[in-house]
C-alpha cells in the first residue's frame, strides 16, 4: 500500500528564518509528487507537481525538490502569510488519478 | 472564474438522519473527487468519477455512503443513516483528465462541508 509520511508535524519559525519540510514516500513506481497548501477553513490549494528525481520547481519563497525516496519543500525567508498546512501527495498510476496524501506539516511563521 | 462550489458549508444533524452533500465542479473539468479529512487520518479519497462514471470507490467506508454524478456539473455524496464517526470535513475536487498520459493535471478543491453528527 502506498504511504506518504510528512515531517515535522508542526514547525514554528521566526519571520525570515528559512527551513525545509520533508515528504517521504514508499511507492515503488512514483508517477507524480504533488505539494498543496491548505489554509484554515479552506480546501487545499495546488502548488507544484514533480515527476522525476532531480526535478525542482519554484514559486516565490517556495522551492520543491524530488529525490528517489523523498521530496522537500524549502521555504526561504518566510513571511507570516506563508503560515499554513502543507500537504504532499503521490500517485503511482498512469491512467488513474488517485492521490495518496500525507497528513501535512503545520507551518507557523512568527512576525 | 468560479472554483469548485460545495454546499452546505456546515451541516449539523442527529445520528440516523440522511445527509446529502453537493458539489459543482469547475466548468470543463471531467474528473471529480470526493475526499474526507479528519485529524486522525488526514485527507482520504472516498470515490472519484471520470466523465460522470465512477472509476474508483475503494475508499467508500461502508454501504451507508453513496455518491452520484448525474451530469458533468453536479455530484452528490449521501450518507444514510449517519453516525457520529462520520463527522469530518468533506471536500470535493475536480480536474481535467488528460487520458492517462504522463502529465497529471492538478486537482482543484472546494472549501469543504464541515459535517457534525450528534
Amino acid at each position: 500500500e502506498d504511504q506518504v509520511t510528512q515531517s515535522p508535524e508542526a514547525l514554528r519559525l521566526q519571520e525570515g528564518e528559512s527551513s525545509s519540510l520533508n515528504c517521504s514516500y514508499t511507492v515503488s513506481g512514483l508517477r507524480g509528487l504533488f505539494w498543496y497548501r491548505q489554509d484554515p477553513g479552506k480546501g487545499p490549494e495546488f502548488l507544484f507537481t514533480l515527476y522525476s528525481a532531480g526535478e525542482e520547481k519554484e514559486k516565490e519563497r517556495l522551492k520543491a525538490t524530488l529525490t528517489k525516496k523523498e521530496s522537500f519543500l524549502h521555504i526561504t525567508a518566510p513571511k507570516p502569510e506563508d503560515s499554513a498546512t502543507y500537504l504532499c501527495a503521490e500517485t503511482s498510476n498512469f491512467g488513474n488519478e488517485k492521490l495518496t496524501f500525507g497528513t501535512g506539516t503545520r507551518l507557523t511563521i512568527i512576525p | 472564474d468560479a472554483g469548485v462550489i460545495q454546499s452546505p458549508r456546515h451541516e449539523v444533524t442527529e445520528m440516523g438522519q440522511e445527509v446529502t452533500l453537493r458539489c459543482k465542479p469547475i466548468s470543463g473539468h471531467n474528473s471529480l473527487f470526493w475526499y474526507r479529512q479528519t485529524m486522525m487520518r488526514g485527507l482520504e479519497l472516498l470515490i472519484y468519477f471520470n466523465n460522470n462514471v465512477p472509476i474508483d470507490d475503494s475508499g467508500m467506508p461502508e454501504d451507508r455512503f453513496s455518491a452520484k454524478m448525474p451530469n458533468a456539473s453536479f455530484s452528490t455524496l449521501k450518507i444514510q443513516p449517519s453516525e457520529p464517526r462520520d463527522s469530518a470535513v468533506y471536500f470535493c475536487a475536480s480536474s481535467s483528465w488528460t487520458g492517462g498520459g504522463r502529465v497529471h493535471q492538478p486537482q482543484h478543491f472546494g472549501d469543504g462541508t464541515r459535517l457534525s453528527i450528534l
